[in-house]
């Protein structure tokens, strides 16, 4: 089936680090959605893409769209201890146009 | 304004017993989905309705499981009888029409004994 590769798995990181992380597929999507989710919470968009190519920004975090439509990277720039918490990449498939989930990617951040 | 709201937040059940999980999702949306969270599976699709119908139920693990959407403000998810690996965190979303992003609900998080 189709599947999203997330990586990294998980990032321990000093406090002002930036961060980056990413999603790649075999399949074309349509969209490109950045999550995160904190300890007992449901996962809140942060950043969503809906053109190949699309560089978007929210304050720290920056986001884009891979030109092949299979990619997408996610930065964060100098990391603060409440940036804690699991990353998901999502992205609708082009074929069947179903939300498919990434893996995830655990930040742990050090004061 | 509310978001996608869900019920219990904690549910711990003796194996056997039924339980049934509530979601209120966003007014104005179109779409419900129910997901399932594990270490080991991530986040799983289990069944998602658009306009109170249910449209693909593939997700749903086996039929001990049932959902229903009575109408446009309320969902419930069924599991008759629980067994012990059933206990994850069970997320509903909401989601406007087309490739909207999905807003989801804080999970109601089930153990079963």
């Amino acid at each position: 089936g189709q599947q999203l590769n997330q990586s990294p798995q998980s990032m321990f990181i000093q406090e002002g680090e930036d961060v980056s992380m990413n999603c790649t597929s075999s399949s074309i999507f349509n969209t490109w959605l950045w999550y995160k989710q904190d300890p007992g919470e449901g996962p809140v968009l942060l950043i969503a893409l809906y053109k190949a190519g699309e560089l978007t920004s929210n304050g720290r975090l920056t986001a884009q769209f891979g030109i092949t439509r299979k990619d997408s990277f996610l930065n964060i720039s100098a990391s603060i201890p409440s940036d804690v918490g699991i990353y998901f990449c999502a992205g609708h498939t082009s074929n069947t146009g179903k939300l498919i989930f990434g893996q995830g990617t655990t930040l742990q951040v050090k004061p | 304004d509310a978001g996608v709201i869900q019920s219990p937040r904690h549910e711990v059940t003796e194996m056997g017993q039924e339980v049934t999980l509530r979601c209120k999702p966003i007014s104005g949306h179109d779409y419900l989905f129910w997901y399932r969270q594990t270490m080991m599976r991530g986040l799983e699709l289990l069944i998602y309705f658009n306009n109170n119908v249910p449209i693909d139920d593939s997700g749903m693990p086996e039929d001990r499981f049932s959902a229903k959407m009575p109408n446009a403000s309320f969902s419930t998810l069924k599991i008759q009888p629980s067994e012990p690996r059933d206990s994850a965190v069970y997320f509903c979303a909401s989601s406007l029409p087309g490739y909207s992003p999905l807003h989801f609900g804080n999970g109601t998080r089930l153990t079963v004994t």
